[in-house]
């Protein structure tokens, strides 16, 4: 079993939409959880680290459910800036100082 | 500050090669991590460090070898290099809270074997 799973995908959604991402991790002992966002052909970046009592940056909020252990990312009023590929991103202390990515969600806002 | 550098940025080389992919951070992270990351597929962990001296295997170590002398540099070595091999390689650092610390990447290195 995979240790992050996530939708691949292709998410094509137009301008001004709202699109939600989720994910799933399997070490219930997994302590931190973050998006990334990768652009074509670049380096992953940190959009945003998630808390159990979720968080919000504008557009964007993030949850975990760890009961469940799933995290979700939700984008409102996309924007065409918003297309990339989202990075479900986990980090766990009991398998050494490791974190673990899922393959990541595509993302094509439209006009 | 530059942030995590990574250099080459693109390399081919022939079966058999062997080759260093340099990496260097500026924010005096004890974390440094390299990933791989094959097309459509998340990043794989193939070494990390915690500290000078310190260096474990990650998820797919095989074909590869590192070397952590300073804080700063975290190269990754390919001995015997292998068509599987072709990849992104991204090298990435993280601060005092190692995984619950955010990560920085560098820019990649794209390397293809023939």
């Amino acid at each position: 079993r995979k240790e992050v799973e996530q939708d691949p995908g292709p998410f094509n959604v137009p301008e001004g939409a709202t699109v939600a991402f989720n994910c799933t991790y399997s070490n219930s002992a997994s302590q931190s959880f973050f998006w990334y966002r990768q652009d074509c052909r670049k380096e992953p970046k940190l959009l945003m680290s998630v808390y159990s009592s979720g968080n919000e940056d504008g557009r964007f909020t993030a949850q975990l459910n760890r009961a469940s252990q799933y995290i979700s990312l939700l984008i409102r009023d996309s924007k065409l800036s918003d297309s990339a590929t989202y990075l479900c991103v986990v980090g766990s202390l009991n398998t050494g100082n490791q974190f673990y990515f899922g393959t990541g969600t595509s993302l094509t806002v439209i006009p | 500050n530059a942030g995590v550098t990574q250099t080459p940025k693109f390399r081919i080389l022939k079966i058999g090669q062997s080759m260093t992919l340099q990496c260097a951070q500026d924010m005096n992270h004890n974390y440094m991590y390299w990933y791989r990351q094959d097309p459509g597929m998340g990043l794989k962990l193939i070494y990390y460090s915690v500290g000078a001296g310190i260096t474990d295997k990650g998820e797919v170590p095989n074909g590869y070898n590192v070397s952590r002398s300073t804080t700063e540099d975290f190269p990754l070595r390919l001995e015997l290099a292998a068509p599987s091999q072709t990849s992104v390689y991204f090298c990435a650092s993280s601060g005092l809270a190692g995984v619950t610390d955010t990560q920085y990447f560098g820019p990649g290195t794209r390397l293809t074997v023939l």
